[in-house]
């Protein structure tokens, strides 16, 4: 398996715009999560899916954000519109169970201008 | 509220020598922790991880303690070399509760 597979690996956006990021999960991993990176933050969980059902979005900043899985193998964080603080490295991660470890894409760079 | 927390946003560590990386988290519903190692442009992988019924685990080079009355955990690099210096990540969550990640420790491992 190529591992989880994120794109773009870079967007650069003009404030206002629609913005969504793609994901590839490893292929029979039931759950998979959308990471965001900051330095202030670290890395925080927007949400996580188990089986495509989302299970718990009470990371999503705002209503801009939004995800989707509509099956096994893609999922999509959608971001509308965009906004400069919006700008951050986001992952998408998948995993086998809860409590294994997960695996990460190598992550969307998110530019908002 | 930061339920997992790396109090040391850097370290810098001579070539050979032992490196100490440590996490505090405060909610005692977590039973599992793991550590992610990484490196700038890529995504965290996986480095190693510990479950709340052991207080060791060791892998190759790579040891975490765990202090469960202390919630407390730590990372020990031995020795450390120039490709261990990375951002490392502790996350700490359970069977049915969600990771969350600490903010990273960057590692610098001098030559």
């Amino acid at each position: 398996d190529a591992g989880v597979i994120q794109s773009p690996r870079h967007e650069v956006t003009e404030m206002g715009q629609e913005v969504t990021l793609r994901c590839k999960p490893i292929s029979g991993h039931d759950y998979l999560f959308w990471y965001r990176q900051t330095m202030m933050r670290g890395l925080e969980l927007l949400i996580y899916f188990n089986n495509n059902v989302p299970i718990d979005d009470s990371g999503m900043p705002e209503d801009r954000f939004s995800a989707k899985m509509p099956n096994a193998s893609f999922s999509t964080l959608k971001i509308q519109p965009s906004e400069p603080r919006d700008s951050a490295v986001y992952f998408c991660a998948s995993s086998l169970l809860m409590n294994t470890e997960a695996f990460f894409g190598q992550g969307t760079r998110l530019t908002v201008v | 509220d930061q339920q997992v927390k790396q109090n040391s946003p850097s370290l810098s560590v001579q070539e050979g020598r032992i490196s100490i990386l440590n996490c505090d988290y405060t909610n005692s519903m977590f039973d599992y922790f793991l550590w992610y190692k990484k490196y700038p442009a890529e995504g965290p992988t996986f480095l190693i991880s510990i479950s709340s019924i052991k207080d060791k685990n060791e892998d190759g080079r790579f040891t975490v303690f765990l202090n469960k009355s202390a919630k407390h955990l730590s990372l020990h690099i031995v020795p450390s070399q120039p490709g261990d210096s990375a951002v490392y990540f502790c996350a700490a969550g359970s069977g049915t509760y969600k990771y969350i990640f600490g903010t990273g420790t960057r590692l610098k491992v001098l030559a």
